[in-house]
């Protein structure tokens, strides 16, 4: 059970490249969440999933796509990497019911020049 | 979204019991209150969580006010590994978002 798996670790992306940062849990959670955190600072939602084939956005979702095709995966999409995008990303995953708790990964640190 | 409030950072000594408060004012009757704490580059881990009645696990306790207006995670013997930022979450009844707070970052003195 490796529960919540982030790749890549850290990336390095020039502005206006693309990249997907993927995210996959083997708990069979419904729920899946993503996160930025910058520097000092708090974790603010992106994007989040109740389950395969529905999203919705959270608090920052500009410059950001997500989709769910499978209950274990949740991939983020950068279209076109901004210098405000360098943050460390965060994925978490949980159970439908609030009483539950979630799972984070480790993180994906995502530095763009 | 009910919003929590934390103050920004507390100090504590090695093994001694530290009380970490939590407002959340606009909470509603179905709300759970969560806690995570997040260590120096990793990720946010779950610490405890309840709805009405003081919780205990391995880790720490919950104690929740009457009115569930405000929240206290107690650590009863902090450790220098204790030092991070700890978040207090109102899980909503839909159970969708989960946001965060600025939390508190916990400093342990040796």
């Amino acid at each position: 059970n490796a529960g919540v798996t982030q790749t890549p670790k850290f990336r390095i992306l020039k502005i206006g490249q693309s990249m997907t940062l993927q995210c996959a849990q083997d708990m069979n959670h419904n729920y899946m969440y993503w996160y930025r955190q910058d520097p000092g600072m708090g974790l603010k939602l992106i994007y989040y999933s109740v389950g395969a084939g529905i999203t919705d956005k959270g608090e920052v979702p500009n410059g950001y796509n997500v989709s769910r095709s499978t209950t274990e995966d949740f991939p983020l999409r950068l279209e076109l990497a901004a210098p405000s995008q360098t943050s460390v990303y965060f994925c978490a995953s949980s159970y439908l019911e609030q009483g539950q708790m979630a799972f984070f990964g480790q993180g994906t640190r995502l530095t763009v020049v | 979204d009910a919003k929590t409030t934390q103050p920004n950072s507390m100090e504590s000594n090695e093994e001694e019991p530290v009380h970490l408060p939590c407002n959340h004012s606009t909470i509603s009757g179905t709300d759970y209150i969560h806690w995570y704490r997040q260590l120096p580059s990793q990720g946010p881990e779950y610490v405890i969580h309840g709805l009405t009645s003081n919780v205990n696990n391995r880790m720490a306790s919950l104690a929740i006010a009457e009115d569930r207006k405000s929240s206290t995670l107690i650590l009863h013997r902090a450790t220098l590994r204790d030092a991070a930022v700890y978040y207090c979450i109102l899980r909503e009844s839909s159970g969708d978002k989960l946001t965060f707070g600025t939390g508190t970052r916990l400093a342990v003195r040796p």
